[in-house]
């Protein structure tokens, strides 16, 4: 089993829809909790950081820790067609160095 | 504010050879970070620095290495490459130890025939 579960997708959804993206994990030592966006062949950028559990909400985004259930997510309203990318859970425990645990990343299409 | 750079952009080189990649990091910030991410996957934690000294490392052979300078910019040298090298190399840079913020560079994506 790997540490972070995330569905590679890709998610097809039309502009204005409302997207949900999710990653489980297995390591109950993660407490710090972000997701990047990354475009074809570009490095990833920092969407949404959150420390242990609850909600934090930026514009258009939402993210979610849910520690009892070891269970992530990252809603996108109105979603647009710039928000087409690669989109990648990734946590870490910080035992002593910051290392980030990536999920495999899931591929979010939104067509016009 | 500069973010993090790095070079080359795209290298191709020979099964064998060695290979250097550089990073500099986000002002302000002393702990650089790389990671290897091979197609269709997500990025994999090779080691980082902190202050010039080697802070941690991830499940990677010792022919991959690395250095810190004093202004916090990084090299990651690869020895005796093998075809699975290839893969997009991410520098990250953050200001502590612990589980702040890391800031990705562009990446150098790196072919290896």
């Amino acid at each position: 089993q790997k540490e972070v579960e995330q569905d590679p997708g890709p998610l097809s959804v039309p502009e204005g829809a409302i997207v949900s993206l999710n990653c489980t994990y297995s390591n109950s030592a993660f407490q710090y909790f972000m997701w990047y966006r990354q475009y074809s062949r570009k490095g990833p950028e920092l969407l949404m950081y959150t420390y242990s559990s609850g909600n934090k909400e930026d514009g258009r985004f939402t993210a979610q820790v849910d520690k009892s259930s070891k269970y992530i997510s990252l809603f996108i309203r109105d979603s647009q067609p710039s928000d087409s990318a690669t989109y990648l859970c990734a946590m870490s425990a910080n035992s002593g160095y910051s290392t980030l645990t990536f999920g495999k990343g899931t591929m979010l299409l939104v067509s016009p | 504010e500069t973010g993090v750079t790095q070079s080359p952009t795209h290298l191709i080189k020979t099964r064998g050879q060695q290979v250097t990649l550089r990073c500099s990091s986000q002002s302000g910030h002393n702990t650089v970070s790389w990671y290897q991410q091979a197609l269709g996957q997500g990025p994999q934690f090779i080691f980082q620095y902190y202050r010039e000294e080697e802070n941690g490392r991830g499940n990677f052979p010792p022919r991959f290495s690395g250095l810190q300078f004093p202004n916090y910019s990084s090299e990651l040298n690869v020895n005796a490459l093998e075809l699975d090298d290839s893969a997009l190399y991410l520098c990250a840079s953050s200001s502590g130890q612990g589980g702040e913020t890391q800031y990705f560079g562009p990446g150098t994506r790196l072919l290896v025939l």
